[in-house]
């Protein structure tokens, strides 16, 4: 099947650091997610990417479909306590989501 | 104001006692999906309804079954729980389109953590 690999897996920042995560795929496809898991809830939507090279903000956040369109990334600037959680990157494959790995993000004050 | 609604958020069942979990969404969205998600992993997709039509993962155990009545609800059945079973449900919804399936966003419940005893 198709694999998606994300890195780095875990993070361990101080608060204020900018952080990055990517997400690459073995095939092309069409749309990059990015939802964040925070302890004990659902995965919250944070950037949807639909064209090869799109760069999108939300807030502090940022993302871009990468030319390729075989890899995404996502940026968190100025990282705050509340931004921990588990960031997963996914694809769109007809009705389903291909999920990356996860990167688990703790932040110290 | 919650869109995809599961309760309860947290069960809890004996070994071997059935459990039905439950999900409804204030979107009329015509596909709702049931995942399972384990501890620090990726949600696993279980099963979806795309519409009345239901699609079942090759891998999903006899022991999950699932139900939709109508558009705004959809049930997760566990006949027989076992320890294997404790985990986070998840359902999620979303609309498909149809000359773009790779449009179908999907938005995730709260989630159900079931404990098995």
């Amino acid at each position: 099947g198709q694999q998606l690999n994300q890195s780095p897996q875990s993070m361990f920042i101080q608060e204020g650091e900018d952080v990055s995560m990517n997400c690459t795929s073995s095939s092309i496809f069409n749309t990059w997610l990015w939802y964040k898991q925070e302890p004990g809830e659902g995965p919250v939507l944070l950037i949807a990417l639909y064209k090869a090279g799109e760069l999108t903000s939300n807030g502090r956040l940022t993302a871009q479909f990468g030319i390729t369109r075989k890899d995404s990334f996502l940026n968190i600037s100025a990282s705050i306590p509340s931004d921990v959680g588990i960031y997963f990157c996914a694809l769109i494959h007809t009705d389903k989501l291909i999920f990356g790995t996860g990167t688990r993000l703790q932040v110290f004050p | 104001d919650a869109m995809v609604i599961q309760n309860p958020r947290y069960q809890v069942t004996q070994f071997g006692k059935p459990v039905t979990l439950s999900c409804s969404q204030t979107l009329n969205h015509n596909v709702m999906y049931w995942y399972q998600q384990k501890s620090s992993q990726a949600p696993k997709l279980l099963f979806h309804y795309y519409d009345k039509d239901f699609n079942n993962e090759a891998d999903t155990p006899d022991n999950f079954q699932s139900r939709r009545p109508n558009t705004s609800f959809c049930f997760l059945d566990i006949r027989s729980p076992g320890l294997g079973d404790a985990a986070m449900y998840l359902c999620a919804t979303s609309r498909r389109f149809r000359l773009a399936g790779d449009k179908n966003i999907q938005y995730f419940g709260a989630g159900t953590r079931l404990s098995v005893l």
